[in-house]
């Protein structure tokens, strides 16, 4: 099974707003609400941001926020902050019961 | 406080064999599915597989299924990954994850991981 695409990097300024997309298929993305974000700093281990679409677990800055329509999800970091700069991750759970991670995006913050 | 420690990698050559474990601690470990994710050098992350808590169910990615053995020890609060006839690709760092709960396909705890490198 292929990754999930996301776009291979996107850049904002402080205090902007950026969206990544996470695109799948009727097999993972669209066929449940198990779509979650991971952030990873360079050399550290990835950190859960948001889970089941739009659930942002307890530590979690409300600036993340989820959502998805149809096949793709997408993650939206409002107020950007230097500590954003990272790779950031989505993941799906698929009809195969696996789990599929997207390639990556890198986000730059200007 | 959450902490899943995991040890055993090293370099291996290819076709050769290593076990992995993932030593957790600061939860109830049998109330969690746990997963293993890996990530190349450079590269994005890729799930291996993940073994619910009573052991009874289990899934692999396809580049690692018939290779790979995923299992866990209860009674020790660990996780194990037994990989054989290992190749170049399956060079990385290595992450012992737990899912969340009542869930298995999102990861809330993250060990630091263990590299495997396969070279000959």
């Amino acid at each position: 099974q292929s990754a999930l695409t996301q776009p291979a990097s996107v850049s904002g300024s402080p205090g902007q707003s950026i969206t990544i997309s996470c695109t799948g298929t009727s097999s993972d993305v669209g066929a449940f609400n198990y779509v979650s974000w991971y952030q990873q700093h360079p050399g550290k281990a990835p950190r859960l941001m948001i889970f089941d679409v739009s659930n942002r677990p307890s530590g979690v800055s409300n600036r993340f926020s989820g959502s998805q329509s149809g096949n793709t999800a997408s993650l939206t970091i409002s107020g950007l902050q230097a500590e954003d700069e990272a790779n950031y991750y989505c993941s799906s759970y698929t009809s195969g019961s696996t789990v599929i991670f997207g390639g990556g995006t890198k986000l730059t913050v200007l | 406080q959450v902490q899943l420690v995991e040890s055993g990698g090293g370099l291996v050559k290819p076709g050769g064999s290593l076990r992995l474990s993932c030593a957790a601690s600061g939860f109830t470990f049998t109330d969690y599915y746990m997963s293993w994710v890996r990530q190349a050098p450079g590269k994005g992350l890729e799930w291996v597989s993940y073994i619910s808590a009573s052991g009874n169910t289990i899934y692999y990615a396809d580049s690692v299924k018939g290779r790979f053995t995923i299992s866990r020890d209860n009674a020790r609060n660990s996780l194990f990954l037994q990989m054989n006839s290992l190749r170049a690709e399956d060079t990385a760092l290595y992450y012992c994850a737990r899912a969340g709960i009542a869930s298995r396909h999102y990861f809330d705890y993250w060990g630091h991981g263990t590299l495997v490198t396969v070279s000959s």
